[in-house]
């Protein structure tokens, strides 16, 4: 068990509705990270919350957006769902750095979309 | 671009055989280097970790890993493989000033009885 903590653990829609992915992350971390996962991407980083700002972007859709909380959890909302968008996604916590580089992340047990 | 190179993308190894993953990394400065562990079905868990130190570092389930400086390399050992080590493997590294890990594209590794 990793401390990190993800709702719901599958989820199915359909084609162009709206869902919120919600992320705890470990007592003490600063960080949220989420990743998503699907067999012809792999593992992609989506986007970086640190203390409630937006820290750092990667292959995010516009159709995607995030925010962290002031009790740091943090959401992913995905929006005009497509077929493609079905994938495992996954939120990671840290601390942030460590003398300056990259600390340790720590992986949930992942979201499981599915869009029909 | 920094970048983390998995060249090894699907290894099938019998039982008891001797496992070597590659792992490079492109970036000229410090680094901090991960392996993680996704076994079917599950999250990403974190097999071993290099900082500083002594380059050989070891992990969990008898996993081993040599940082190479001089190759930017990082590549995951164990002597021994068992069916159980059936997953899939990311190497990632972490830079200076950011706090944002680089992975790899993952290597998938099946094991035989």
């Amino acid at each position: 068990d990793s401390g990190v903590t993800q709702t719901p653990k599958h989820l199915i829609t359909a084609t162009g509705q709206r869902v919120t992915l919600r992320c705890s992350p470990r007592s003490g971390d600063l960080s949220v990270y989420w990743y998503q996962q699907s067999l012809d991407q792999g593992l992609q980083f989506l986007i970086q919350y640190y203390n409630g700002e937006e820290r750092a972007k990667g292959n995010i859709l516009e159709r995607f957006s995030a925010q962290q909380f002031p009790d740091l959890h943090s959401e992913l909302n995905l929006s005009s769902l497509e077929l493609g968008d079905s994938a495992l996604y996954f939120c990671a916590s840290s601390a942030g750095t460590i003398l300056g580089m990259a600390d340790t992340q720590y992986f949930g047990p992942g979201t499981r979309l599915t869009v029909l | 671009a920094q970048s983390v190179s998995q060249h090894n993308h699907h290894v099938i190894l019998s039982e008891a055989a001797s496992l070597e993953l590659g792992c490079n990394y492109s970036y000229g400065g410090t680094v901090n280097l991960f392996w993680y562990v996704q076994y079917p079905g599950q999250h990403l868990q974190l097999l071993l970790k290099y900082f500083s130190g002594d380059p050989l570092v070891k992990g969990i389930k008898g996993f081993e890993a040599e940082f190479i400086k001089s190759k930017f390399s990082f590549n995951l050992r164990k002597p021994s493989v068992q069916w159980s080590d059936t997953a899939e493997y990311f190497c990632a590294a972490g830079l200076y000033n950011t706090d944002k890990l680089i992975f790899g594209t993952g290597t998938r590794l099946q094991v035989f009885p």
